[in-house]
């Protein structure tokens, strides 16, 4: 079982609706939770984070994490063309202060 | 704003070279990472340091070294290129915030290898 799993996509959305994007993780004591961004031919970054149960939101962007159900989400309200992209899920597993376990993303595209 | 460079955005090299991929931070970064990024796969860590002259090894560090003789900057060695690293390198730091319990790491742009 991988430690983090995403749906691969791809996750087509019209313009101005909702894209979720989920995302499990296996190892029952993980803390942290982050959402990066990646376009096409570009290096990660980061959008939002997490590490409490329930709804974290920045701007058009909520995150929501299930501890018990070992699970994270990503919603994007609005969806705008501009948030076509990749989206990796990524935990810190128990007792490791520095490696990020990476899910293999889910490809979001946002029809005009 | 973090500024994390790599020496190239592209690279094609021989089997049998040895390949040389620099990373740099500007942000005084402890920690510094090397990830392979393959279709399907996801981000695999190679290594990753969280001091000067101290490195760990991730998932993946087989064919691969590394080499940190300052905190700004951090390199991945492959002894011996083969086909089977033809991949996008990514280098990343960060500074552990552990009043925030979050850890945000910082990527450069990506280094794509292709060895022939």
């Amino acid at each position: 079982q991988k430690e983090v799993e995403q749906n691969s996509g791809p996750l087509s959305v019209p313009e101005g609706a909702i894209a979720s994007l989920n995302c499990t993780y296996s190892d029952r004591g993980s803390q942290s939770f982050f959402w990066y961004r990646q376009y096409s031919g570009k290096s990660p970054e980061l959008i939002m984070f997490i590490y409490s149960n329930g709804d974290k939101e920045d701007g058009r962007f909520t995150a929501q994490l299930n501890k018990a159900s070992q699970y994270v989400s990503l919603l994007i309200r609005d969806s705008q063309p501009s948030d076509s992209a990749t989206y990796l899920c990524a935990v810190i597993p128990w007792g490791n202060d520095y490696k990020l376990s990476f899910g293999a993303g889910t490809t979001v595209t946002v029809r005009a | 704003d973090v500024k994390v460079t790599q020496s190239s955005r592209y690279l094609v090299k021989r089997t049998g070279e040895k390949v040389f991929l620099e990373c740099v931070q500007d942000m005084d970064h402890e920690n510094m990472f090397w990830y392979r990024q393959d279709p399907g796969l996801g981000l695999r860590l190679i290594y990753f340091s969280y001091d000067v002259k101290m490195k760990e090894k991730g998932d993946i560090p087989e064919g691969y070294s590394v080499s940190r003789e300052k905190k700004e900057r951090f390199s991945l060695i492959l002894e011996s290129a083969s086909t089977n690293q033809t991949s996008m390198y990514l280098c990343a730091s960060s500074l552990l915030q552990r009043d925030r319990g979050a850890y945000e790491q910082y990527f450069g742009p990506g280094t794509r290898l292709t060895v022939t």
